[in-house]
């Protein structure tokens, strides 16, 4: 079956400490895209990437990196920078001209402590 | 800047009865729309969308009408069932040939409905 993963499904880690989210796609997508959801808030996209080896910052990059090295993979790390990491992230893909817009992950939890 | 916006955080419905989510938008360049259905601890999963060019489009008990003149959607569902139950977020997409379709949401409303 085809689909997007994400793992872990929960993850705490230490304040100060890099965090890296993993998110693997074999739906032979284009686009992969990263966002975050927080109460009230929505989704509030973080990175995304259109083609291997290219990848653009969303509305809120900052204390966030991700690397596009394979189709399928589009990691993103939580660094020590971001100011809330705690909150729930969701790995999306796409086709360019899906209008059936994105699959989702089945998103990961991070707890700072 | 909120370019999606869902006033309303929550809504109760009764078994059986319509329930209508409401979404407004700022950008007059967006073409197209979607809704999506949470549940919690879970990736959203798409409901049901509509092109700017259209005015209704239906699927099943899920009806989503766009009056672009008041930057207005609507999804109707009709009747309500305790399934039906999960956080829905509208979001919209801005056609830019020839890149991703990025995708910009709501921030949500929490449909609960009673037996």
């Amino acid at each position: 079956d085809g689909g997007i993963t994400q793992s872990p499904k929960y993850l705490f880690r230490k304040e100060g400490q890099n965090v890296t989210l993993s998110c693997e796609q074999n739906l032979n997508h284009d686009a992969m895209y990263w966002y975050r959801q927080d109460p009230g808030q929505g989704l509030r996209l973080i990175y995304y990437s259109q083609i291997v080896n290219d990848f653009q910052k969303g509305d809120i990059a900052e204390g966030y990196s991700v690397s596009r090295e394979k189709k399928e993979s589009f990691p993103l790390t939580v660094t020590s920078a971001q100011k809330n990491p705690t909150a729930f992230y969701l790995c999306a893909s796409s086709m360019w001209t899906d209008s059936y817009g994105y699959t989702f992950g089945s998103g990961t939890r991070l707890t700072v402590v | 800047d909120q370019q999606v916006k869902q006033n309303s955080p929550s809504l109760s419905v009764q078994e059986g009865r319509i329930s209508i989510l409401n979404c407004d938008y700022t950008n007059s360049m967006f073409d197209y729309f979607l809704w999506y259905k949470k549940y919690p601890a879970e990736g959203p999963t798409f409901l049901i969308s509509i092109s700017s060019i259209k005015d209704k489009n239906e699927d099943g008990r899920f009806t989503v009408f766009l009056n672009k003149s008041a930057k207005h959607l609507s999804l109707h569902i009709v009747p309500s069932q305790p399934g039906d139950s999960a956080v829905y977020f509208c979001a919209a997409r801005r056609g830019t040939t020839g890149t991703a379709s990025k995708l910009t949401f709501g921030t949500g409303t929490r449909l609960q409905v009673t037996l």
